[in-house]
């Protein structure tokens, strides 16, 4: 069965700081992957995806995110964090030619920024 | 083009009470999917309707989780009766069929189950 890990479940940076969030998963082949975020009492929010091609794909809100195989991981990183990015992050997979079902979420990272 | 709604925001009910959630996704997408998101975790897909056919439901707890999405547009999540730890934010969300895999997320319910 497909899982995704999120070893840290909070991260605190200062403003200006760059950013790295982890993400590993297990799945039986190479996956959709996905990251959304979620700002307090909002919904989810897709910031980037991959699906193939290209390892190091480009997002919204100037994050980047990149697919490494041998490691099973897809980091989301960022190099000047703004006070606006306080959320949550969640690392998701999916299936295949299928990536609309079934997205697998993992735990999320809480990311607080410090004036 | 206005996004998905969600209705209640929130809801505060005794444990064994019946509560229900309504959706309406975004125009013209035919997947929509309900989440249950614990606090501090990560949403967990409940049910997933293509149009007004189920296409997984393998995660609803059936004894007392119920959804339906008559016409293929708006959708209700039913829960009766309720426990303790049916208290979450229930998302909803949609996304367009054959599509790029992204979902469109409404803001939540949040349900306190006392």
């Amino acid at each position: 069965a497909q899982s995704v890990t999120q070893p840290d479940i909070h991260i605190t940076v200062s403003e200006g700081a760059s950013l790295e969030l982890r993400c590993n998963y297990s799945y039986g082949a190479t996956p959709y992957l996905f990251w959304y975020v979620q700002s307090p009492g909002q919904g989810l929010q897709l910031l980037l995806k991959y699906f193939s091609g290209d390892t190091l794909v480009q997002g919204i809100k100037g994050f980047e995110a990149e697919f490494k195989r041998s490691q099973s991981s897809f980091n989301l990183r960022k190099p000047s964090v703004h006070w606006s990015d306080a959320a949550e992050y969640f690392c998701a997979v999916g299936p295949p030619h299928n990536a609309g079902n079934m997205l697998t979420f993992g735990g999320g990272t809480r990311l607080m920024v410090k004036p | 083009e206005a996004g998905v709604a969600q209705s209640p925001r929130y809801k505060i009910i005794e444990k064994r009470q019946s509560v229900a959630f309504w959706c309406n996704p975004i125009s013209g997408h035919a997947t929509l999917y309900w989440y249950q998101q614990i606090l501090g975790q990560g949403p967990k897909l409940l049910i997933q309707f293509q149009n007004n056919g189920v296409v997984d439901d393998s995660q609803l707890p059936k004894d007392r989780f119920s959804a339906e999405r008559l016409k293929g547009v708006d959708s209700t999540l039913k829960i009766q009766p309720a426990k303790l730890e049916d208290s979450a934010v229930y998302l909803c969300a949609s996304s367009k069929a054959g599509g790029t895999g992204e979902l469109f997320f409404g803001e939540g319910s949040r349900l306190t189950v006392l």
